[in-house]
């Protein structure tokens, strides 16, 4: 399985708005809505922030929503916060029972 | 609280084996798929293997198939990843983490709890 396509970064101001985009094939992503996101800041452990494409778990803020349309996934951060600044991955089901991540976007706050 | 704490990690020759432990708590253990996940030095994150919450069910990434075997014991909350012929490109930082599906359901491969890792580096 090759890896979801993910811009390598992305920034914004305080405030402002990010997408994040994640390609895939209809083999994974545009096949299943198992999309997932994950946040990780460096030297720590990833953190779940979306789920089965849209679902947010307890505990993330409404700032971060999911979609997707087609073999694409996005990520939207809105209200930027500087601890937002993070690496961001999605991941995918992929036939046969395998996941696939995405290669990873540094995001920046301005 | 919930968590999850991997052990077993060093430095390890090529072509030798190394086994990975996973203690769980905080949860009911044996009602959720598990994972490993492993992130080599300064890259992306990378899926491995999945075990479903039974331990009936394995699936593994084509790059560790025939050479790693995930297990659990769901009496003593502990998941493992025994790793044989290592190589120099399984170096990486590995993880295991807990599927986010409904208990005793199939998994939904996202995860929503995560270990703080463990270190494997293959060298000579």
């Amino acid at each position: 399985q090759s890896a979801l396509t993910q811009p390598p970064s992305a920034s914004g101001s305080p405030g402002q708005s990010v997408t994040i985009s994640c390609t895939g094939t209809s083999s994974d992503v545009g096949g299943y809505n198992y999309v997932s996101w994950y946040q990780q800041h460096p030297g720590k452990a990833p953190k779940l922030m979306i789920y089965e494409v849209s679902k947010r778990p307890s505990g993330v803020p409404d700032r971060f929503s999911g979609s997707k349309s087609g073999n694409t996934a996005s990520l939207t951060v809105s209200g930027l916060q500087a601890d937002d600044e993070a690496d961001y991955y999605c991941s995918s089901y992929a036939v046969n029972n395998n996941l696939v991540f995405g290669g990873g976007t540094k995001l920046t706050v301005l | 609280q919930v968590q999850l704490v991997e052990s077993g990690g060093g430095v390890v020759q090529p072509g030798r084996s190394l086994r990975l432990s996973c203690a769980a708590s905080g949860f009911t253990f044996s009602g959720y798929g598990m994972h490993w996940v492993r992130q080599a030095p300064g890259k992306g994150l990378h899926w491995v293997a999945i075990i479903s919450f039974d331990g009936s069910n394995k699936y593994y990434a084509d790059s560790v198939k025939g050479r790693f075997t995930i297990s659990r014991d769901n009496s003593e909350n502990t998941l493992y990843l025994q790793m044989s012929s290592l190589r120099a490109e399984d170096t990486a930082v590995y993880y295991c983490a807990k599927d986010v599906g409904n208990f005793r359901q199939w998994p939904v491969f996202g995860m929503d709890v995560w270990g703080q890792g463990t270190t494997v580096t293959v060298s000579s």
